[in-house]
């Protein structure tokens, strides 16, 4: 019964290699987004889709490439990876006000 | 533009104590403040919100939260701490300069309840 799912929890990767991260939310939100959380615990957001069409795009590296089937679903794919994206990224849905979030998928690229 | 600080890095606090962690914010137009919780290695929980309407806010596990708009703070309090309260705790405002529903996050207070 989880709300927003990320898979894996736990992802290690060589530096130039390209993963995915996968999002999936079961509340019938229409509005998903991606966000970072660096060493530092400091949270940025990265994309939003809504109804499958994005509405947010923060100044990211364009190796980063999200991409949403439906609007249950909101992945994230990263080609090229580098040293500094090694994070936690956080997928969330909202139904307007407040945004549900997903355990986390720790990224460490070695 | 947005923005949200929390001036503690940290927060420490004998259990049955009050805790109050800070926030302030700054924002264009009527402010949406939310208090997030993290818990080790887990997501963010939300914890309540402020919308309108009284200043004072209840939400989850015993939290309550004040709005004060003169102060521009939206602080987080309770009663009496939990040793379980241990956590770090995120403020957030809402971009209320698109529809995005973009959250704009503080960097986080880590509050530490010691037995």
């Amino acid at each position: 019964d989880t709300a927003v799912s990320q898979t894996p929890k736990y992802l290690v990767t060589q530096m130039g290699n390209d993963k995915s991260i996968k999002c999936e939310q079961n509340l019938g939100h229409d509005t998903m987004y991606w966000y970072k959380q660096d060493s530092k615990k400091f949270l940025k957001i990265m994309f939003s889709y809504n109804n499958k069409e994005l509405i947010i795009n923060e100044t990211v590296p364009n190796r980063f490439s999200p991409k949403s089937p439906d609007k249950a679903h909101l992945n994230l794919h990263i080609n090229s990876l580098e040293l500094g994206d090694s994070a936690v990224y956080f997928c969330a849905s909202s139904p307007g006000m407040v945004a549900f979030f997903g355990q986390g998928t720790r990224l460490t690229v070695v | 533009a947005q923005s949200v600080a929390q001036p503690e890095d940290q927060v420490n606090v004998a259990e049955g104590n009050p805790l109050t962690v800070k926030c302030t914010y700054s924002v264009s137009g009527n402010p949406y403040l939310f208090w997030y919780v993290q818990y080790p290695n887990r997501g963010l929980q939300f914890l309540l919100k402020y919308i309108t309407g009284d200043n004072l806010v209840k939400g989850s596990y015993g939290f309550e939260a004040e709005f004060n708009k003169s102060q521009t703070s939206f602080h987080l309090k309770k009663p009496s701490a939990l040793v379980s309260d241990s956590a770090l705790y995120f403020c957030a405002v809402r971009d209320g300069s698109s529809n995005t529903g973009k959250l704009i996050f503080g960097q986080g207070t880590t509050l530490q309840v010691k037995p």
